[in-house]
């Protein structure tokens, strides 16, 4: 299983709402990420995850929770987001963080639509 | 610090005609490199990398790249474009964070 599987596909929140996005992989891979992507952009860093730990924080809002409750499992929690935060967002997994040559496995992504 | 520029944000080809997206790295030493593909609405995925050995490499879809470190380029060529290969492409080096802006590529009946 080489898949990186990521609920809900889409997702409409307004301003006040609370949402969780999920993620789960069952490759055995110790790095997982959240990436933030806007149309016609690459994707932007937001969150890494190595051994289960928060590694990496590229200076989110605090807005957006991350959480790895297992080495399978990722979510991302939204709270009082603002209509520019709107975008694609994309879990990936990778064998771990700091080895150079391995790759990244992406989800299809969540579409969220701030009102 | 490590950087990667690709060159045209948009290229254009007729199906069957060769495609070739720029790559160029920036490292003070030879790094690893990845070209990845995202069609619309899905996530990006591996089309080939290059880490140490041979620096032809051959990916999936029968894209390929060549590492040229005296060019510091990793160019990702096709030899006959199908329908199918329209889509974005981003090169990328090894920290998983850094990026191409990416090359959106058309391809014409």
């Amino acid at each position: 299983d080489t898949e990186v599987t990521q609920t809900p596909k889409h997702l409409v929140m307004g301003m006040t709402n609370k949402k969780s996005l999920k993620c789960e992989q069952h490759m055995g891979h110790r790095a997982m990420y959240w990436y933030k992507q806007k149309a016609k952009k690459p994707p932007e860093l937001m969150f890494v995850y190595s051994y289960e730990k928060l590694s990496i924080n590229e200076s989110v809002p605090s807005r957006f929770s991350p959480e790895c409750p297992n080495s399978s499992l990722l979510n991302l929690h939204l709270h009082a987001l603002q209509p520019e935060d709107s975008a694609l967002y994309l879990c990936a997994s990778s064998q771990d963080w700091l080895g150079g040559n391995t790759e990244a496995f992406f989800g299809q992504g969540t579409r969220l639509t701030v009102v | 610090a490590q950087s990667v520029t690709q060159l045209g944000s948009h290229v254009s080809v007729s199906e069957g005609a060769l495609v070739l997206l720029r790559c160029n790295y920036s490292s003070s030493v030879p790094p690893y490199l990845f070209w990845y593909v995202q069609y619309p609405n899905q996530g990006l995925q591996l089309l080939l990398k290059y880490t140490t050995g041979a620096t032809l490499v051959k990916g999936i879809n029968g894209f390929e790249a060549e590492f040229k470190k005296s060019e510091t380029s990793f160019h990702l060529t096709k030899p006959s474009a199908h329908m199918s290969d329209a889509a974005e492409y981003f090169c990328a080096v090894e920290s998983k964070s850094t990026f191409g802006d990416g090359t959106t590529l058309t391809v014409k009946p």
